[in-house]
């Protein structure tokens, strides 16, 4: 089965500085990749997906993520952090034939003013 | 579009007591599956679906059933709740691999 490891269940940057939020997948065939936003008290919102086409993926609000194969990776970037950005914030994997969708354990992002 | 509708918002159930969570889309998506989110744990696959009269199980499905009728709706039904099922519920829904899901705003059950 395909699954994710979100590394740090916790992250503070302050405002203004560079995002960084990892994601490792296994699998032996390159799946396809997701990055949630989740705010307190509602639902998954999708930030930006890999499907097999170019490496790196622009999202909404800033945010993008690069598929490094060689690395088995799909980290979350934003260059500079603002407040609005404090979430939690979760990679997802589903395999190709699109059958099941996993999600990692999650990442909470503070924003230090 | 409504998107992804979830009844109810809350609710608390006595042990033992038995409850069907309603999920509704409106974008005529085929795959549509539930979730639980629990606090250090992510969120855990319960049950999906493929397409209407098609169903499997994902991750977590002990206490769990589900049903998928028309392309619309996919219920998740608690049979005999147990403490254990105290959790957030998320239903969701994706147009087919391709793409992401679509969430609901999710059910907050209480199992005393």
């Amino acid at each position: 089965a395909q699954s994710v490891t979100q590394l740090g269940s916790h992250v503070s940057v302050s405002e203004g500085a560079l995002v960084l939020l990892r994601c490792n997948y296994s699998s032996s065939v390159p799946p396809y990749l997701f990055w949630y936003v989740q705010y307190p008290n509602q639902g998954l919102q999708l930030l930006l997906k890999y499907t097999s086409a170019a490496t790196l993926v622009k999202g909404i609000n800033g945010f993008e993520a690069e598929f490094k194969k060689s690395e088995t990776s799909f980290h979350l970037t934003k260059p500079s952090a603002h407040m609005s950005d404090a979430a939690e914030y979760f990679c997802a994997v589903s395999d190709l034939a699109g059958n099941q969708f996993y999600f990692g354990t999650g990442t909470s992002l503070t924003v230090i003013p | 579009n409504a998107g992804v509708t979830q009844t109810p918002k809350f609710r608390v159930l006595k042990t033992g007591q038995s409850m069907t969570l309603q999920c509704a889309q409106d974008m005529n998506h085929e795959y549509m599956s539930w979730y639980r989110q629990d606090p250090g744990m992510g969120l855990r696959l319960i049950h999906y679906s493929v397409g209407a009269g098609i169903t499997d199980q994902g991750e977590v499905p002990n206490g769990y059933n589900v049903s998928r009728s028309t392309t619309e709706d996919f219920p998740l039904r608690l049979l005999s709740a147990a403490p254990s099922q105290t959790s957030v519920y998320f239903c969701a829904s994706r147009m087919n691999f391709n793409y992401g899901y679509t969430f609901g705003s999710g059910t907050r059950l209480t199992v005393v």
